[in-house]
């Protein structure tokens, strides 16, 4: 597992809710991702970081919100969540050198009824 | 931007078969890297096989090997000897060497292997 944990694993929750999804690596790698898996659509990113405090938005970012005060966590927020937020998230990691692959944690399925 | 076409949403492959998982991408550089993940219903992602661009030989992971065609921007997975444990949703990724922080996925192809 590349030593990525995501927390919730599950979670249902109601639209209009915030949510926050939590990502913690002991890998000490400086790149950190966010993903979302959608049915057709594979997975698409949301959010990005480079380092503490630096991030920026990825292919879908619209409704998501990220955060990074630590380089072992990664936090990932919808402020009121909808209904087309139901998906599985996947936080991923990095290391600096270019043909490095993303390693992945194991997904949180976020249902939002 | 990038784009990952996987133009087999589903296939099948019989125990100890061989099969080809088709990948393409659109790009205008020169330099990328391209990856295979694959996804078991436990829906951890596995990196399976990578491959520079610059490198003309193929790259080759046990009984998983790909056909790299740059020229054409294809990828295509080749398993050989299949086993019951490939049964699982296959991923085509890209990588920008200049923007390395937006990997992009294809749609992803399902595989299931019979006995």
């Amino acid at each position: 597992d590349a030593g990525i944990t995501q927390s919730p694993r599950h979670k249902v929750t109601e639209t209009g809710t915030p949510v926050t999804l939590r990502c913690h690596q002991t890998e000490n790698h400086r790149y950190m991702y966010w993903y979302r898996q959608d049915p057709g659509h594979g997975l698409r990113l949301i959010h990005y970081s480079y380092g503490v405090k630096d991030t920026d938005k990825g292919e879908v970012s619209d409704g998501y919100s990220v955060s990074r005060s630590k380089t072992e966590d990664f936090l990932l927020t919808l402020e009121s969540a909808t209904s087309s937020q139901t998906s599985v998230y996947f936080c991923a990691i990095s290391g600096a050198v270019d043909n490095s692959p993303l390693h992945f944690g194991n997904g949180t399925r976020l249902t939002v009824t | 931007a990038q784009t990952v076409t996987q133009s087999q949403p589903e296939m099948s492959v019989q125990e100890a078969e061989t099969v080809t998982l088709s990948c393409t991408y659109d790009t205008s550089e020169s330099d990328y890297y391209l990856f295979w993940y694959k996804q078991p219903p436990s829906r951890q992602m596995i990196l399976v096989i990578r491959q520079e661009a610059y490198k003309q030989q193929n790259a080759t992971e046990n009984r998983f090997s790909v056909n790299f065609q740059k020229a054409a921007k294809s990828f295509s997975l080749k398993i050989s000897d299949s086993q019951l444990g490939d049964a699982a949703m296959y991923f085509c990724a890209y990588r920008n060497t200049y923007n390395n922080n937006d990997m992009r996925f294809g749609a992803g192809t399902r595989l299931t292997v019979k006995p």
